[in-house]
């Protein structure tokens, strides 16, 4: 089957600290592969894609690279904000009959601290 | 572009009761999904509906159940409440999910609350 697992949170880390959360996914099939944020009171934002293997995925300071080898999807930033504070979920697309269906990490949850 | 719009944002009803939930994709995507997302189990699958037709359907009992209309919004429905249904309801769109790159976008979600 499909599913997503991500490092358990909660985060913390000073401001500039190089960010790691790492993700590792179980797929049939060739799946895509996500980075999802969530700020406070607010619904899901992408932050980045990767669509097949080796392909990296970068926005806003963050990466990801598509590892199939190590069927993983690990999350960077050189230098973390304040304002990177929020949810981050690792997500996969599957095809799934004649649609798709995406599966969700449980989320990591960063606070950057001044 | 208007993104996603899920309405209401905020929602309080008794258990027993029914709710209806609103979602207004992106102009030009014909595919929504719905996920309910609670703190303990996450983001969890509801259904998929493309062009007025469910797709897909996760593990929820009969008394979620949802439709999409031929402009593409979507309603979702909970019957007969109960208090574990209490949770952030999230409606997301895509121009068509059977393509497996495809992103979905979502909306801010509504909360619902079963007192």
């Amino acid at each position: 089957g499909n599913s997503v697992t991500q490092m358990e949170g909660p985060v913390t880390l000073s401001e500039e600290a190089f960010l790691t959360i790492n993700c590792t996914y179980t797929a049939t099939g060739y799946p895509s592969l996500f980075w999802y944020v969530q700020y406070p009171g607010e619904g899901l934002q992408l932050l980045l894609k990767a669509t097949k293997a080796d392909d990296k995925g970068s926005n806003k300071g963050f990466e990801a690279t598509y590892r199939k080898e190590t069927t993983s999807f690990h999350l960077e930033k050189g230098s973390v904000q304040v304002s990177d504070s929020a949810v981050y979920f690792c997500a996969l697309s599957a095809l799934r009959g004649t649609g798709n269906q995406f599966y969700f990490g449980t989320g990591t949850s960063l606070t950057v601290i001044p | 572009k208007a993104g996603v719009t899920q309405t209401p944002r905020y929602l309080i009803k008794t258990r027993g009761q029914q709710v209806t939930l609103s979602c207004s994709p992106i102009s030009g995507h014909r595919s929504v999904s719905w996920y309910q997302q609670t703190p303990g189990q996450g983001l969890q699958f509801l259904f998929e509906y493309f062009s007025e037709t469910q797709r897909n359907k996760g593990n929820f009992p009969g008394r979620f159940s949802g439709r999409q209309f031929s402009n593409s919004r979507s309603e979702m429905n909970v019957s007969t409440l109960e208090l574990g249904d209490s949770a952030l309801y999230l409606c997301a769109s895509s121009l068509d999910l059977g393509r497996a790159n495809t992103e979905a976008f979502f909306g801010q979600g509504t909360r619902l609350t079963v007192v």
